[in-house]
């Protein structure tokens, strides 16, 4: 079956500036989870997604945000950029969070 | 508090020589799962423990979880060029969110 896909792979941004990125997740899986990579911070939580909606989340500002939609793709938006939100951005799907996650390929977001 | 330490960072050896990564909690989980993820690449999912004092094996990779739940150790034996990246555990904290510890980068010299 297809895997995880993202959307766009790589984007460049300026601060200030919001940006959505967009997850579909693998066929049947209703769970979704947002995760952010960078080399200081490792793999961060944002939060999850679960038949449209969100049960958890990190410790993130409200920057961050996302929604689910009934065919269970995510997408996850930053508003007001800054410098420090350049990473790599990573869902997963899976049935739920106690279960294997499959990861997507990621966006590499760079904020200049 | 940290929830989750992975050690050692990183860790570069000899091909053919064994490698491995620690992960210890504060308290007794529930699962724990561990993931690798190649250079350039997304984290793949290679095994879950889920009871005390297990040990499961995947050729020359070997999973333990501790008696206490509060550990867990990924070994690999003889390593070869194609183990090196970075391994991670991820726990479910407070059942409701996924922490990733923060990863032993391997690299292996062939």
């Amino acid at each position: 079956k297809a895997g995880v896909t993202q959307t766009p792979r790589y984007l460049i941004k300026t601060r200030g500036q919001q940006v959505t990125l967009s997850c579909s997740p693998i066929s049947g899986h209703r769970s979704v989870s947002w995760y952010q990579q960078t080399p200081g911070q490792g793999l961060q939580f944002l939060f999850e997604y679960f038949s449209e909606t969100q049960r958890n989340k990190g410790n993130f500002p409200g920057r961050f945000s996302g929604r689910q939609f009934s065919n269970s793709r995510s997408e996850m938006n930053v508003s007001t950029l800054e410098l420090g939100d350049s990473a790599l951005y990573l869902c997963a799907s899976s049935v739920g969070l106690a279960n294997e996650q499959f990861f997507g390929p990621g966006t590499r977001l760079t904020v200049l | 508090g940290q929830q989750v330490m992975q050690i050692p960072q990183y860790q570069h050896v000899q091909e053919g020589e064994d490698f491995t990564t620690y992960c210890n909690s504060s308290t007794t989980l529930s699962n724990i799962q561990w993931y690798k993820q190649r250079p350039g690449g997304h984290p793949v999912f290679l095994i879950q423990l889920v009871k005390s004092g297990e040990v499961k094996k995947q050729k020359r990779l070997t999973f333990q979880f501790g008696e206490a739940k509060k550990n867990s150790s990924l070994h690999i034996t003889a390593t070869q060029t194609t183990d090196v990246g970075t391994y991670f555990c991820a726990l479910l904290w407070g059942g409701n969110k996924l922490v990733f510890g923060a990863g032993t980068i391997l690299r292996v010299k062939s």
